[in-house]
């Protein structure tokens, strides 16, 4: 089945600890991108991926970290995190840097205490 | 520059009703235009899309028009399903953005 993994599913940390949210995907697409989620914002863009080894900021990438080295995987990395990183992740791909077959993972809820 | 701005929910109606959410998009030219559907718990999923004015998407009842000249794309369904309730997300793409632009998210139940 062609999809979009991210784990984990739900995690609380505390505030400093490093960690890292993985993201997965099946269907050889080249574009990964990561999005945070929070009410009354929508989804907001923080890293992209265009191909291996290929990352750029989004519109939120203060705090997280990215790497690409592999084109199926796509890491989110919080090297310090903060109480605002709360939130809601999704990360998504497609072929190519379109909207057309973008796929969503199924999300991974972070709680900064 | 480039946003999208949809009605503040949540909307409550009842089974049978009539539903539009809408959505209006700013963009330095003419983006594609979707409505994405996210049900409890789960990822965003492609409810339809439009990639050019007059164009009109369509999927499982909704539907939405691309309207250059009021830049809005309203979503609408002529009949709700208790099992529509979701929260429903517009956005835009730019070619030039490399990402998706959502709207803040309709959050909709519908009563049986």
């Amino acid at each position: 089945e062609a999809q979009v993994t991210q784990n984990p599913r739900y995690l609380i940390t505390v505030t400093g600890k490093k960690l890292t949210v993985t993201c997965s995907q099946n269907m050889n697409h080249e574009y990964m991108s990561w999005y945070r989620q929070d009410p009354g914002l929508g989804l907001r863009q923080i890293y992209y991926s265009m191909n291996v080894e290929v990352t750029d900021k989004g519109d939120v990438p203060e705090g997280y970290k990215v790497s690409r080295k592999e084109k199926r995987n796509f890491p989110l990395i919080l090297e310090s995190p903060s109480p605002n990183q709360t939130s809601l992740y999704f990360c998504a791909s497609s072929l190519y840097a379109s909207p057309y077959g973008y796929t969503f993972g199924s999300g991974t809820r972070l709680t900064v205490v | 520059g480039n946003s999208v701005t949809q009605m503040e929910g949540p909307v409550t109606l009842s089974e049978e009703a009539f539903l539009t959410i809408n959505c209006t998009y700013t963009a330095t030219g003419y983006p594609s235009l979707f409505w994405y559907v996210q049900y409890p718990g789960e990822g965003l999923q492609l409810l339809l899309k439009a990639t050019k004015a007059d164009d009109k998407g369509s999927n499982k009842g909704f539907e939405a028009t691309y309207r250059k000249e009021t830049t809005s794309f309203h979503l609408e369904k002529g009949s709700v399903q208790v099992s529509d309730s979701a929260v429903y997300f517009c956005a835009s793409w730019m070619d030039s953005s490399y990402k998706l632009i959502f709207g803040s998210g309709t959050r909709l139940l519908v009563r049986p």
